[in-house]
């Protein structure tokens, strides 16, 4: 199992560029979310998937837009992209089964937008 | 407005001290929560998890303490190790996972 993959793991944005955030994973969880890393700010959550065709809005989600067309791939669109997203992106997908509650994330991405 | 509300931002504990991290949130609907390690350049990843019909849990040096009435829970690490030193995060989960802002631990040698 590759778990939750991510790519690019670096990238450079000039300021008004759109760009995808790739993000898959291989353990048929239903459940799959974005997250941006702040310093000082943690793991605020941008749009979450309870399952493919349903998303959902997080935290902060103005600026990004989401789908889930099937169950392993989960792609963030940075629509115009701007310095204050800057930041670390992390993909994550979560084990809800019983009494089990796991999320697993993935290597996250490294976004400069200047 | 911040759901869950972690101390300290940042920790220096001496090798075999013992690390407490506090946490607190608002929203009673909350039914699990985890802590989440995450070393430099990495993502994220589950170190212990509690739920709050028990108070205690304790997965070797790691212990989660959890007080229902007051909305709070702590992470003690015992006998801290150099190779704790990592950022950690506490969460609340209900249908969505919403973290706390993360404690930086260095453990000294």
């Amino acid at each position: 199992n590759a778990g939750v993959t991510q790519t690019p793991k670096f990238q450079v944005l000039k300021t008004g560029q759109s760009m995808t955030l790739q993000c898959a994973q291989d353990m048929n969880h239903e459940y799959m979310s974005w997250y941006r890393q702040d310093p000082g700010m943690g793991l605020r959550l941008i749009h979450y998937s309870v399952g493919a065709g349903i998303t959902d809005q997080g935290e902060v989600p103005n600026g990004y837009n989401v789908s889930r067309s099937t169950t392993e791939d989960f792609p963030l669109r940075l629509l115009s992209a701007a310095p204050s997203q800057t930041s670390v992106y992390f993909c994550a997908s979560r084990d809800r089964v019983g009494y089990r509650d796991e999320q697993f994330f993935g290597p996250g991405t490294r976004l400069t937008v200047l | 407005q911040q759901q869950v509300k972690q101390s300290p931002q940042s920790l220096i504990v001496q090798k075999g001290g013992i690390s407490i991290i506090n946490c607190a949130y608002e929203n009673t609907a909350f039914d699990y929560f985890p802590w989440y390690q995450q070393f430099p350049g990495k993502g994220p990843a589950l170190l212990i998890a509690i739920r709050p019909d028990v108070s205690e849990k304790k997965e070797g040096r790691f212990t989660i303490s959890f007080n229902k009435s007051a909305k709070q829970f702590s992470l003690h690490i015992m006998d801290s190790q150099p190779g704790d030193s990592a950022t950690y995060f506490c969460a609340a989960a209900g249908n969505m996972l919403t973290f706390g802002g993360g404690t930086r631990l260095m453990v000294k040698p």
